[in-house]
Formats: structure tokens, C-alpha cells, sequence
């Protein structure tokens, strides 16, 4: 069974940074695509980050230059470290298993249940 | 940059056929897939390249892809579709991209 487990969320004062990790277990992690996708209460869904096997990543405009995806293949894991937070990036944050054939038909197949990132002073 | 757009909300009676629309720039030429979430829960992949159904979704859920314009449609509607639904695409400027969602109502 797929399974995918945020951690590392919480409280942060403006201008902050934290590290999300997400730990994955029933499939083998190095042959695919991961994502972090995030959603404020009551909203919808926004696209964050991406990184490919080859280790490739993408950004949304809105986290390009401080946010930062990885993965570590051996430990079955996936990070993002969020470095100068700002009140807007409060959200519940979700690590996300994706397929497709060199990006252009990706999907995301498995999710797990979310992390809460509160920004505030 | 590129953008998916979603009604707000569709209504259906139970039993009834729902279609939820999903607009983009040549959209046609892309593989959107559909989530659906209910409350307090993560989304659940739905249809993915267009039209095909991962295992375990139920059959009266299906997609197509034609022009400006991607469809998810429910046959059949029952109760416990009452959720939002989000297509999903990739582009070359905004890598991953959501619509803004759609809120079925099952009335």
C-alpha cells in the first residue's frame, strides 16, 4: 500500500523558514516523480514544487528563489525547506506521488493527508 | 502565463448526469486529469491522459479532451459525489497547473 506522511509543519513567525519532510513507504520511491502541493482553508488547490527522478525541479512563481525541493532516494524521502515565509504561504501543504511520460501528461496518483504551515506573529 | 478555468459550482439531481467543464488555451492539445476531495480529506486522482480511470474509481466517472475545453463527466450521480473537483494540467510556463475547482452539489 501506497503511503505518504507529512511532518515538520507548525507555527512560524514571518521571515522564517521550516523544513517539511515526507516519508514514503509501498513503492519504490527513486522511480518516481514527487510533488508538494498546498491549500489554504476554504480554497483550492495550488501547485508548489516538483522533482523528477533525475533529481530535476520545478517551481511555482510564488516560492521560486525561497523555496527548495529534495529528495533523498535512500531514505524514501521528500523535502521542501521554506526559507523566508511569508504570511500567504500559510496553508496545509500535501506530499503528492507523480507519474507521466517526461512531464507533459503528469498526474498525481497518491497523496498524503496534509501538513499545516501557519505563518503569523 | 496559462490558466484553467472552472465554473464555481455545478448542481445535478441524483441519478442525473453532471459534466464539470475545465477551459484553457488549446487544452486540447494537453492530458488533463481530474481530482476530486470532500471535506477534511485529501484529493483523490480520478481520471488522468484525458480519459482513463485509475483502479478502484467507479465507472460512471469519465473524461474527454477536445479543443479549449476538458470535461469530466458523472453518470449517475449519487450522494456521495457531493465534493470539489479539480482538473489538472502541465504547461511549459506554469509546470503544474490546478483549475480553481468546482463544488458539486447533489440536490
Amino acid at each position: 500500500e501506497v503511503q505518504l506522511v507529512e511532518s515538520g509543519g507548525g507555527l512560524v513567525q514571518p521571515g522564517g523558514s521550516l523544513r517539511l519532510s515526507c516519508a514514503a513507504s509501498g513503492f519504490i520511491f527513486s522511480s518516481y516523480d514527487m510533488h508538494w502541493v498546498r491549500q489554504v482553508r476554504g480554497k483550492g488547490l495550488e501547485w508548489v514544487s516538483a522533482i523528477g527522478t533525475a533529481s530535476d525541479t520545478f517551481y511555482s512563481g510564488s516560492v521560486k528563489g525561497r523555496f527548495t525541493i529534495s529528495r533523498e532516494n535512500a531514505k524514501n524521502s521528500l523535502y521542501l525547506q521554506m526559507n523566508n515565509l511569508r504570511t500567504g504561504d500559510t496553508a496545509v501543504y500535501y506530499c503528492a506521488r507523480g507519474w507521466g511520460n517526461n512531464w507533459v501528461d503528469e498526474w498525481l496518483d497518491s497523496w498524503g493527508q496534509g501538513i499545516l504551515v501557519t505563518v503569523s506573529s | 502565463s496559462y490558466e484553467l478555468t472552472q465554473p464555481p459550482s455545478v448542481s445535478v439531481s441524483p441519478g442525473q448526469t453532471a459534466s464539470i467543464t475545465c477551459s484553457g488555451d488549446k487544452l486540447g492539445d494537453k492530458y488533463p486529469c481530474w481530482y476530486q476531495q470532500k471535506p477534511g480529506q485529501s484529493p483523490v486522482l480520478l481520471i488522468y491522459q484525458n480519459n482513463k480511470r485509475p483502479s478502484g474509481i467507479p465507472e460512471r466517472f469519465s473524461g474527454s479532451n477536445s479543443g479549449n475545453t476538458a470535461t469530466l463527466t458523472i453518470s449517475g450521480t449519487q450522494a456521495m459525489d457531493e465534493a470539489d473537483y479539480y482538473c489538472q494540467a502541465w504547461d511549459s510556463s506554469t509546470f503544474v497547473l490546478f483549475g480553481g475547482g468546482t463544488k458539486l452539489t447533489v440536490l
